[in-house]
């Protein structure tokens, strides 16, 4: 049980360009998803947080313009990169939440390599 | 605000060996603490969480954590490691009230095994 997908693994773009990658709770609800990035030998850093139905919270230092996110059903959130550049390749990963609580454990996605040229 | 800290970038241990992972952390009220592994290009895999009750928690693959709120601790542990635990640990703490609950990561601890 808890399995989290993305969709996709991984990405090659162009600069310019918009990407969209999917994050799906498989096995439940999930009220509360997050969406974070990873560089190379560092830590998770969140870059924001969406509930079902609501507009998403964005972190401090985070362009809510370039990086759109919809969370438009208990199973599925969306991160679109708009206009990818370069300083935009990372790896992506989501997690799902089945609760509000912080006592609830998020279940992480496998995460999306997006490659930007 | 919460913090997380995870002194050693890595950790050498000889299979068969017990292995700790250190973890501390600093919240205002009661912890929510977890810990996950990340394998190589993949996603982070829940290993356990302490929300409350028994100090000592029990989780998947054998691993196991200890809460001590005097120490602000919660060092992970297994009695006897293998090649295949070796993978990066993360640390990570919420507490009640915490805006949506969220997550604060430790900077990852990787962990080599040794056959």
């Amino acid at each position: 049980g808890a399995v989290v997908s993305q969709h996709p693994s991984w990405v090659i773009c162009k600069s310019g360009t918009s990407v969209k990658i999917e994050c799906r709770s498989l096995d439940f609800q999930a009220t509360t998803m997050f969406w974070y990035r990873q560089f190379p030998k560092q830590s998770l850093m969140l870059m924001a947080t969406s509930n079902e139905g609501s507009k998403a919270t964005y972190e401090q230092g985070v362009e809510k313009d370039k990086f759109l996110i919809n969370h438009a059903s208990l199973t599925l959130s969306t991160l679109t990169v708009t206009s990818a550049h370069p300083e935009d390749s990372s790896f992506y990963i989501c997690s799902a939440r089945a609760g509000y609580r912080g006592t609830d454990t998020q279940y992480f996605g496998p995460g999306t390599r997006l490659t930007v040229l | 605000a919460q913090s997380v800290a995870q002194p050693e970038d890595q950790v050498n241990v000889a299979e068969g060996n017990p292995l700790t992972v250190k973890c501390t952390y600093s919240v205002s009220g009661n912890p929510y603490l977890f810990w996950y592994v990340q394998y190589p290009n993949r996603g982070l895999q829940f290993l356990l969480k302490y929300i409350t009750g028994d100090n000592l928690v029990k989780g998947s693959y054998g691993f196991e954590a200890e809460f001590n709120k005097s120490q602000t601790s919660f060092h992970l542990k297994k009695p006897s490691a293998l090649v295949s635990d070796s993978a990066l640990y993360f640390c990570a703490v919420t507490a009640w009230g915490t805006g949506f609950q969220k997550l604060v990561f430790g900077t990852g601890t990787r962990l080599l095994v040794s056959p």
